[in-house]
């Protein structure tokens, strides 16, 4: 499965909020959905599991939906610490693949 | 303190050779989880590389590396290791040890704990 994540960057100012875009090339169950943060220098941390379901101490400005081939992740109000590059991952099938990132950057 | 650290391992080798990368394990029960290997190649996005159960029983591996690499733990080490054989240019990555949510027999195939990942140059 083919995830393909837009916009490429999103260039936005902090206190904003961000919609983030994940598109499936076929439907994948929402159960199998996660998205990860990763900021520079640093390895990816986990977001959002399950499409909705928020990781251990991730804070609740960050939301996730979507089902079939178009999920979403929301940031409500962004944060000095938001700016950094996300991916989506689908575990539904074999292999598990990942999107190719959107970068959130600071306009 | 809950944390993955990839070892030593990491460098530049000439491609069509081997290496192997480590990463230890601490502040969980290591045994208990399944683990993975990803990567990722400089400035690119995330692969999947290879999954092994938590008692070692179980393997899969992406196409892209299936025959080459091979993943395996020493739960009494609390050790994870990837052996890479006949490694190519398109190889060089950051290699990131990276554990399972699920728990025992409960493979989640996503990832709630991330090492710092290991730089595996492949140029000659």
């Amino acid at each position: 499965i083919v995830l393909t994540q837009s916009p490429g960057t999103l260039s936005l100012s902090p206190g904003e909020g961000a919609t983030l875009s994940c598109r499936a090339s076929q439907p994948i169950s929402s159960s199998y959905l996660a998205w990860y943060q990763q900021r520079p220098g640093q390895p990816p941390k986990l977001l959002i599991y399950g499409t909705s379901s928020r990781a251990t101490d991730i804070p609740d400005r960050f939301s996730g939906s979507g089902s079939r081939t178009g999920f979403t992740l929301t940031i409500s109000r962004l944060e000095p610490e938001d700016f950094a590059v996300y991916y989506c991952q689908q575990y539904a099938t074999s292999p598990l693949t990942f999107g190719g990132g959107t970068k959130v950057e600071i306009k | 303190q809950v944390q993955l650290l990839e070892e030593s391992g990491g460098g530049i080798v000439q491609p069509g050779r081997s290496l192997r990368v480590s990463c230890a394990a601490s502040g969980f029960t290591f045994s208990s989880y399944a683990m993975h290997w990803v990567r990722q190649a400089p400035g690119k996005g995330l692969e999947w590389v290879a999954i092994i159960s938590y008692d070692g029983n179980n393997r899969y591996y992406a196409d892209s590396v299936k025959g080459r690499f091979t993943i395996s733990r020493d739960n009494s080490k609390n050790t994870l290791y990837l052996q890479m054989n006949s490694l190519r240019a398109e190889d060089t990555a950051v290699f990131y040890c990276v554990r399972d949510r699920g728990i025992t027999g409960s493979w989640k195939w996503y990832f709630d704990l991330w090492g710092r990942g290991t730089l595996v140059t492949v140029s000659a």
